[in-house]
């Protein structure tokens, strides 16, 4: 069964600092990853996802994702924060045959301090 | 293209009662999934509709349950409400069968309180 872990329920940054949110997955089958966006009071928007083509991916608002199968990690980054990127954060995995749904971590609330 | 709506956005429930909530997909969309999210549970799957079809189904107890219209629309319902059911539920979309390869598009939730 698949699973996903997100290291760090909060993680604070300054404006103009690297961004870095981290994901372990873990799936017996080669995974689809994804992370999405939540602002408050709204549902999640999707930032990127990778479906094995490449493993650097490249997402909206300036975020990407390295998939590491040897580390089981697909953290996500930004090199510099904005303050329009305050929000949670949600990794989410699911295997390409079998289970039909997402299975999401825990989020990590991202706080931009100016 | 209009996104997921969700209706109401927000509902005050008492225990006991029960609860229907709506989802109207992005227009073309045929996959609708369900997600009840809390502040200890974070985003937990309960169902998955393709073609009036539910084609999977998450780790809830029967009191929900869910069904989906000829024109995708869903509805879930809650019965016997108990005070762990307030949650923010969210329903998603895709135009896939499948999440993988078509990503979920999400609605801004119902809001359920139950007192």
């Amino acid at each position: 069964a698949q699973s996903v872990t997100q290291l760090g329920s909060h993680v604070s940054v300054s404006e103009g600092a690297l961004v870095l949110l981290r994901c372990n997955y873990s799936s017996s089958v080669p995974p689809y990853l994804f992370w999405y966006v939540q602002y408050p009071n709204q549902g999640l928007q999707l930032l990127l996802k990778y479906t094995s083509a490449a493993t650097l991916v490249k997402g909206i608002n300036g975020f990407e994702a390295e998939f590491k199968k040897s580390e089981t990690s697909f953290h996500l980054t930004k090199p510099s924060a904005h303050m329009s990127d305050a929000a949670e954060y949600f990794c989410a995995v699911t295997a390409p045959e079998g289970a039909q749904k997402l299975v999401f971590g825990q989020g990590t609330r991202l706080t931009i301090n100016p | 293209k209009a996104g997921v709506t969700q209706t109401p956005r927000y509902l005050i429930k008492t225990r006991g009662q029960q609860v229907t909530l709506s989802c109207s997909p992005i227009s073309g969309h045929r996959s609708v999934s369900w997600y009840q999210q809390t502040p200890g549970q974070g985003l937990q799957f309960l169902f998955e509709y393709f073609s009036e079809t539910q084609r999977n189904k998450g780790n809830f107890p029967g009191r929900f349950s869910g069904r989906q219209f000829s024109n995708s629309r869903s509805e879930m319902n809650v019965s016997t409400l108990e005070l762990g059911d307030s949650a923010l539920y969210l329903c998603a979309s895709s135009w896939g069968r499948s999440s993988y390869n078509s990503p979920l598009h999400f609605g801004n939730g119902t809001r359920l309180t139950v007192t």
